[in-house]
């Protein structure tokens, strides 16, 4: 089984702060990992498919790169609305799937 | 607009049956690959079981495998998760999801979800 990690597991940040989390897989997934919002009580949200693409109506300030066993997300300049956890998902082996263990971003 | 809605979930007793629906609209639900996922309370989230879009290829995760049964009737747009023999750590919210059409793509619509708990 491919195990995800992220870090940080939580983060404090303020409106308008750049965010970095990081997605690391326990072997190679090339390409194939995506990035999900999820806000308290609401479901998952995707926001990035295939590494680093972006999905339909989710803002630019959102960003996702890496390949291989290390990937990032990036928030460009933090909205009120992004506070909520991240989750990282491979699917290199669909349908299989993981899911990290998630990054929780709250106000500082 | 696509529209997953779940449910069926409940209490139910240790050793215990459900039945989950799912009913899609707002798409053509036999040309997607469908998934069920769960989540714990205050936990991650975890893949459940898959179905192709005829239901020729099932998968689903050891935790559950040899209890739940994924199930589709494409003719009513329907997704179905019957959990048998179940567990207090069955105990979540369980959602449905569509994956993209895409090679390994991710899941891009998912329904509200709806609770399970087994406790006696």
């Amino acid at each position: 089984d491919i195990q995800m990690t992220q870090s940080p597991s939580s983060l404090s940040a303020s409106v308008g702060d750049r965010v970095t989390i990081t997605c690391r897989a326990s072997q190679s997934i090339s390409s194939y990992l995506n990035w999900y919002q999820q806000k308290p009580g609401k479901a998952p949200k995707l926001l990035i498919y295939a590494a680093s693409s972006l999905q339909s109506g989710v803002p630019s300030r959102f960003s996702g790169s890496g390949s291989g066993t290390d990937f990032t997300l990036t928030i460009s300049s933090l909205q009120p609305e992004d506070f909520a956890t991240y989750y990282c998902q491979q699917s290199y082996s669909t349908p299989e799937v993981t899911f990290g263990p998630g990054t929780k971003v709250d106000i500082k | 607009e696509v529209q997953l809605v779940e449910s069926g979930g409940g209490l139910v007793q240790p050793g215990g049956s459900l039945r989950l629906s799912c009913a899609a609209s707002g798409f053509t639900f036999s040309s997607y690959s469908m998934n069920w996922v769960r989540q714990a309370p205050g936990k991650g989230l975890e893949w459940v079981s898959y179905i192709s879009s005829s239901s020729s290829t099932i998968y689903y995760a050891d935790s559950v495998k040899g209890r739940f049964t994924i199930s589709r009737d494409n003719a009513k747009n329907s997704l179905y998760l019957q959990m048998n023999s179940l567990r207090d750590e069955d105990t979540a919210v369980y959602y449905c999801a569509r994956i993209q059409v895409l090679p390994r793509g991710g899941f891009d619509y998912w329904g509200q979800g709806t609770l399970v708990t087994v406790s006696s």
